[in-house]
């Protein structure tokens, strides 16, 4: 079975330090990993996938996230936090191998950066 | 291209009644997803359609909750009798084969 673990419920960061939002996973096989970020009344926004090749993924709003399989973790970092990155951030998950199956998420981390 | 659009964007019922949320996913995608997430939650997955046909429903509740893609195109999941612990926010997706999912702005249901 497939699950997502965000070990964090929130975090807190000041305006301009780096951000890392933590996520570790389990797959049977080798797995395609998302972050998906919701601002408060909007709907799920994606961020960043890793599929294959480089561990290091970069995607929108300056975030980026590194896969580390012997850590089986997936990690969301940000050199730099804004007010704007507040949100609720989530983790995904899916077997590579499992053909159409869904994504498996985690719980979500509340991100708070303060001014 | 229009995004994926979920109705109602709130619904505030009593225990005992009946709703139905409806999820229009990004035109020609062949996959719909649904999930739901109660608060604190992780977000779980609920059912996948493929066209009109039901893909995997293992993520269903139970008999209360009822998803249909008539034709392929939009889909309803009806919640009936409602109780309490069927409060959260529903989410729908849509994708294409080998594309990401794309995802509505979600319905907040509140059972009271």
């Amino acid at each position: 079975a497939q699950s997502v673990a965000q070990p964090e419920d929130q975090v807190n960061v000041a305006e301009g330090n780096p951000l890392t939002v933590k996520c570790t996973y389990s797959v049977s096989g080798n797995p395609y990993l998302f972050w998906y970020v919701q601002y408060p009344n909007r709907g799920l926004q994606f961020l960043l996938k890793y599929i294959t090749g480089d561990n290091l993924v970069k995607g929108s709003y300056g975030f980026e996230a590194e896969f580390n399989k012997s850590q089986t973790s997936f990690h969301l970092k940000k050199p730099s936090a804004l007010v704007s990155d507040s949100a609720l951030y989530f983790c995904a998950v899916r077997d590579r191998n499992s053909g159409n199956t869904p994504l498996v998420f985690g719980k979500g981390t509340r991100l708070s950066v303060i001014a | 291209e229009a995004g994926v659009t979920q109705f109602p964007s709130h619904s505030v019922i009593e225990k005992g009644q009946t709703v139905t949320l409806r999820c229009d996913p990004i035109s020609g995608h062949d996959n719909l997803y649904w999930y739901r997430r109660v608060m604190g939650k992780e977000i779980k997955f609920l059912l996948h359609f493929v066209k009109e046909s039901k893909q995997d429903e293992s993520g269903m509740p139970n008999n209360r909750f009822l998803a249909e893609r008539t034709g392929g195109t939009y889909s309803t999941l009806k919640v009936q009798p409602a109780e309490l612990e069927d409060s959260g926010v529903y989410f729908c997706a849509s994708s294409q084969r080998g594309s990401g999912y794309t995802f509505g702005s979600g319905t907040r249901l509140t059972v009271v």
